[in-house]
């Protein structure tokens, strides 16, 4: 149990374009998720926190106008990479906290992430 | 911020050998989880271990919570252990936001 899917695995866009990346739990209902970026060779760095329903919170640094990110279901929240350029090509993981526990005490489940890179 | 460091940094290992991976941090925590990111990207949850020893197979974990600090122990290792070792904390109070270690990259030889 507690499986989070992420697509698409891997997408090419060029530089101007939107890229949307989804994130689902698929046998659990996540009310939060969260989106984390990693650079190649370094660590995961949180980038914001997905609440269902309500608007997400975005750690510091982080342009909320350049990643727009909609959590509209208990099952869904997308990340959408505004007019990207180069510099965001990245690796982009979503996570979630799994089986219906509402306790903070219980582990988060990530997706199989997604590497975006703009020409 | 939670201040979260991983040594050592990089480990060679011959095929068969025996590791132990730290994890410090600098505040109280609520959640602590061990994961092993494959070549792929993938990141494996290996452990859920707040406080506490944990076995699965080859591998153990034990968190002191109160001395903030956690190893992961890697027993008899193999080629397929090779890749990044990451500890992440949720800082008590932050609704489960995982900070994530420094990282320690294992590489496995035959």
């Amino acid at each position: 149990g507690a499986v989070v899917s992420q697509h698409p695995s891997w997408v090419i866009c060029k530089s101007g374009t939107s890229v949307k990346i989804e994130c689902r739990s698929l046998d659990f209902q996540a009310t939060t998720m969260f989106w984390y970026r990693q650079f190649p060779k370094q660590s995961l760095m949180l980038m914001a926190t997905s609440n269902e329903g309500s608007k997400a919170t975005y750690e510091q640094g982080v342009e909320k106008d350049k990643f727009l990110i909609n959590h509209a279901s208990l099952t869904l929240s997308t990340l959408t990479v505004t007019s990207a350029h180069p510099e965001d090509s990245s690796f982009y993981i979503c996570s979630a906290r799994g089986g219906g526990q509402v306790s903070y005490n219980s582990p988060l489940h990530f997706g199989n992430g997604t590497r975006l890179t703009v020409t | 911020g939670i201040q979260v460091e991983q040594s050592p940094p990089d480990l060679i290992l011959q095929e068969g050998a025996n590791s132990t991976l730290r994890c410090n941090f600098s505040d109280s925590v609520n959640n602590l989880q061990w994961f092993h990111q494959n070549p792929w990207g993938q990141l494996i949850n290996l452990f859920y271990i707040p406080s506490g020893t944990k076995q699965n197979g080859r591998l153990s974990a034990t968190t002191v919570a109160t001395e903030r600090y956690s190893l992961l122990y890697i027993s008899s290792s193999q080629t397929t252990d090779s890749g990044v070792y990451f500890c992440a904390v949720a800082h008590t109070g932050t609704a489960s936001k995982l900070t994530f270690g420094t990282g320690t990259r294992l590489q496995v030889t035959l």
